[in-house]
């Protein structure tokens, strides 16, 4: 079957650094999104990987490895706004999103 | 703003009622996709569109009956629904529905079924 794990809640200080795991077992790979969802609002999109290394933007990156199935994504210079859920998603060979249930993240001052 | 609207915001009816979901993409794309959220639980994927075409029934109920007009709209229609069915439901658009496109969200309908 498919999988997408990923940590259900993480705490972290505003102004530190926070790393949230995603590991997948899915049919095939044609790419990995992170998403951040505020409560009641649309999730939205922060980054995509497909091939292994890192993608940064601005205060959040997100690195790949293909032959380990793992993800992360590293939020940096942590604010209050950031506390939200993460969500973890691996397109699959038929091009559908496989979804983890989520990391919510809660930002202390 | 996503470019991705959705009404109601918040709907709550009785297993009797019949009510019906609207979405809207003003992205330009040719792909839709109705979701289900339940808390603590994964996205579950729905229908998908792609040039008004239904490309994709994950196993739904019958009880939910989708509609897609034209590439910019789709609907989710509701009848006899059961309490278990209760959850945020989430619409998105990509390019296209056959490629790595990502995926943008509507803010989502909060359903409540008493």
């Amino acid at each position: 079957g498919q999988n997408i794990d990923q940590p259900t809640e993480m705490t972290a200080t505003e102004g530190a650094i926070v790393q949230i795991n995603c590991t997948y077992q899915t049919s095939g790979f044609n790419g990995l999104f992170w998403y951040q969802q505020h409560a009641g609002e649309a999730p939205t999109f922060l980054s995509y990987n497909v091939l292994d290394g890192l993608e940064e933007k601005g205060r959040f990156s997100s690195v790949l490895s293909r032959s380990k199935g793992y993800s992360y994504l590293l939020l940096k210079e942590l604010q209050m706004k950031d506390s939200a859920s993460y969500l973890c998603a691996v397109m699959d060979s038929n091009y559908q999103l496989i979804w983890g249930a989520g990391t919510k993240l809660i930002i202390k001052p | 703003e996503t470019g991705v609207t959705q009404t109601p915001r918040h709907l709550v009816m009785g297993m009797t009622n019949k009510k019906s979901l609207k979405c809207e993409q003003h992205l330009g794309h040719n792909a839709m996709y109705w979701y289900k959220q339940s808390a603590k639980k994964p996205l579950e994927l729905m229908f998908v569109y792609n040039f008004k075409e239904q490309t994709e029934n994950n196993s739904v109920p019958s009880r939910f009956s989708p509609e897609c007009p034209n590439s910019s709209h789709l609907f989710l229609h509701l009848h006899t629904l059961q309490p278990e069915d209760s959850a945020l439901y989430l619409c998105a658009s990509s390019q296209d529905s056959g490629g790595a496109d990502t995926q943008y969200f509507g803010p989502g309908t909060r359903l409540t079924v008493l």
